[in-house]
C-alpha cells in the first residue's frame, strides 16, 4: 500500500521553458503531499508542502512564482517550473504521508530535470 | 545548527560487519523518527521508523531512539554489499507534518 507515482521520470528542457511534473497518490488519499528537490551529493530539501484544495506553504528562499504547484484532488498534485534555467536542473521528488501525519512519508519515483 | 545532523562518511565496512549510523536533532519535541536508504539516482525508501525511546529491531535493521539526548542510530547487522548506499535520517517536526532529512551517510560495504 501507499503508492505514489511520479511522471515524468526525466525531462529534458530548453531554458525559459516551463516543465511540469505529476505526483498521485494511487491506494489513498493525499489531502498533503510533499515536494522535495536534491542536488547532486546532497540532502533533500523541502520545496513546498502541497495542500488539496488550497494555496501550498513554500519554504524559504522558494519561489512561488516559480514553482508552481496545484492540488486540485486528493490522489493529484503538480509542480510546474515555470521560465526554468540551467540552475533548476535537480531531482525533484514528491511524497505523501500514506498513513496520517506521524506515519513514514512515501516517495515518488522522482524526476531528473535537465535545463539547456 | 544544522536541524538533523549526520556523519556523511563515507562509511566502510567489511561485508559480514555491523554498521553504525547515527544522527542527532534539533526539535526536542520531534515525535516521529525514520530512517531512509537512498541508492544512486533513485527516491529514498523507507527502513526504519521508530516513535519511542530504545530499540526496534527489523531484520537485520535495529534503530535506536534516545529522545533526552536527541539521538537516533541504525545498525545494520551482517552487513552485504547491496547494502551500500546513502542512508537519511528523517525527522518530523514538532507540530506536526514537516519531514526534514540529515545530509546522509554514504556507506560502502566491501565484499
Amino acid at each position: 500500500g501507499a503508492v505514489v507515482s511520479q511522471h515524468p521520470s526525466r525531462v529534458i528542457c530548453k531554458s525559459g521553458t516551463s516543465v511540469k511534473i505529476e505526483c498521485r497518490s494511487l491506494d489513498f488519499q493525499a489531502t498533503t503531499m510533499f515536494w522535495y528537490r536534491q542536488f547532486p551529493k546532497q540532502s533533500l530539501m523541502l520545496m513546498a508542502t502541497s495542500n488539496e484544495g488550497s494555496k501550498a506553504t513554500y519554504e524559504q528562499g522558494v519561489e512561488k512564482d516559480k514553482f508552481l504547484i496545484n492540488h486540485a484532488s486528493l490522489t493529484l498534485s503538480t509542480l510546474t517550473v515555470t521560465s526554468a534555467h540551467p540552475e533548476d536542473s535537480s531531482f525533484y521528488i514528491c511524497s505523501a504521508h500514506g498513513g496520517g501525519p506521524n506515519s513514514p512519508l512515501h516517495f515518488g519515483n522522482g524526476t531528473r530535470l535537465t535545463v539547456t | 545548527q544544522k536541524e538533523v545532523e549526520q556523519n556523511s562518511g563515507p562509511l566502510s565496512v567489511p561485508e559480514g560487519a555491523i554498521a553504525s549510523l547515527n544522527c542527532t536533532y534539533s526539535d526536542r519535541g520531534s515525535q516521529s523518527f525514520f530512517w531512509y536508504r537512498q541508492y544512486s539516482g533513485k527516491s529514498p525508501e523507507l527502513i526504519m521508523s521508530i516513535y519511542s525511546n530504545g530499540d526496534k529491531e527489523d531484520g537485520r535493521f535495529t534503530a535506536q531512539l534516545n529522545k533526552a539526548s536527541q539521538y537516533v542510530s541504525l545498525l545494520i547487522r551482517d552487513s552485504q554489499p547491496s547494502d551500500s548506499a546513502t542512508y537519511l535520517c528523517a525527522v518530523e517536526t514538532s507540530g506536526g507534518f514537516k519531514t526534514i532529512f540529515g545530509a546522509g551517510t554514504r556507506l560502502f560495504v566491501k565484499a
